[in-house]
């Protein structure tokens, strides 16, 4: 079965500080990795995924996240962060052998301070 | 584009009530979840149908709960008495083969 832990259930970082949020995953296969965004009484955005191939990937709004198989973690960063990047990140695992029905971490909600 | 419209927006009903969630996929697809989302236990995956038919429903948290997926363009999820320990954001998402989930905006019910 896989799973997903997201530490933190809140960060809070300063306008212009790094953000980083983290992920591991726990999956028997070789996973596909999501990091979704949820802004208030939106339905969640991918924001960015890892398939195969480049181990660090780019995705909207300056976020990049890098899969790092030895440590299970797929940890999402943005170097400056933006008023606008306040909302709540889930970071999802998925089989892409099997069902490929998405496993959800419990969310971290971020805050960015002026 | 794969999209996805949930009606409606905002239920409010009575406890005992039926109470009817519907999700239109636009396209792009071949499986369809239906997730509740609350403070308390965060998403939680409902359902899932794998072009049409029902995989998963071991997230249908009780009998009160059922949902149907009658043509590719059109789910419902159905909850037969409402009770206020349903309150929640029910999600309809989309996703073809090896791809990402398409996420409706959701319907925020709220049951008294």
């Amino acid at each position: 079965a896989q799973s997903v832990t997201q530490l933190g259930s809140h960060v809070s970082v300063s306008e212009g500080a790094l953000v980083l949020l983290r992920c591991n995953y726990s999956s028997s296969v070789p996973p596909y990795l999501f990091w979704y965004v949820q802004y208030p009484n939106q339905g969640l955005q991918l924001l960015l995924k890892y398939t195969t191939g480049a181990t660090l990937v780019k995705g909207i709004n300056g976020f990049e996240a890098e899969f790092k198989k030895s440590e299970t973690s797929f940890h999402l960063t943005k170097p400056s962060a933006h008023m606008s990047d306040a909302a709540e990140y889930f970071c999802a695992v998925s089989d892409p052998l099997g069902a490929q029905k998405l496993v959800f971490g419990q969310g971290t909600r971020l805050t960015i301070n002026p | 584009d794969a999209g996805v419209i949930q009606s409606p927006r905002h239920e409010v009903t009575e406890m005992g009530q039926e109470v009817t969630l519907r999700c239109k996929p636009i396209s792009g697809h071949n499986s369809l979840f239906w997730y509740r989302q609350t403070m308390m236990r965060g998403l939680e995956l409902l359902i899932y149908f794998n072009n049409n038919v029902p995989i998963d429903d071991s997230g249908m948290p009780e009998d009160r709960f059922s949902a149907k997926m009658p043509n590719a363009s059109f789910s419902t999820l159905k909850i037969q008495p409402s009770e206020p320990r349903d309150s929640a954001v029910y999600f309809c998402a989309i996703q073809g083969t090896y791809t990402e989930a398409f996420f409706g905006q959701g319907t925020r019910l709220t049951v008294v």
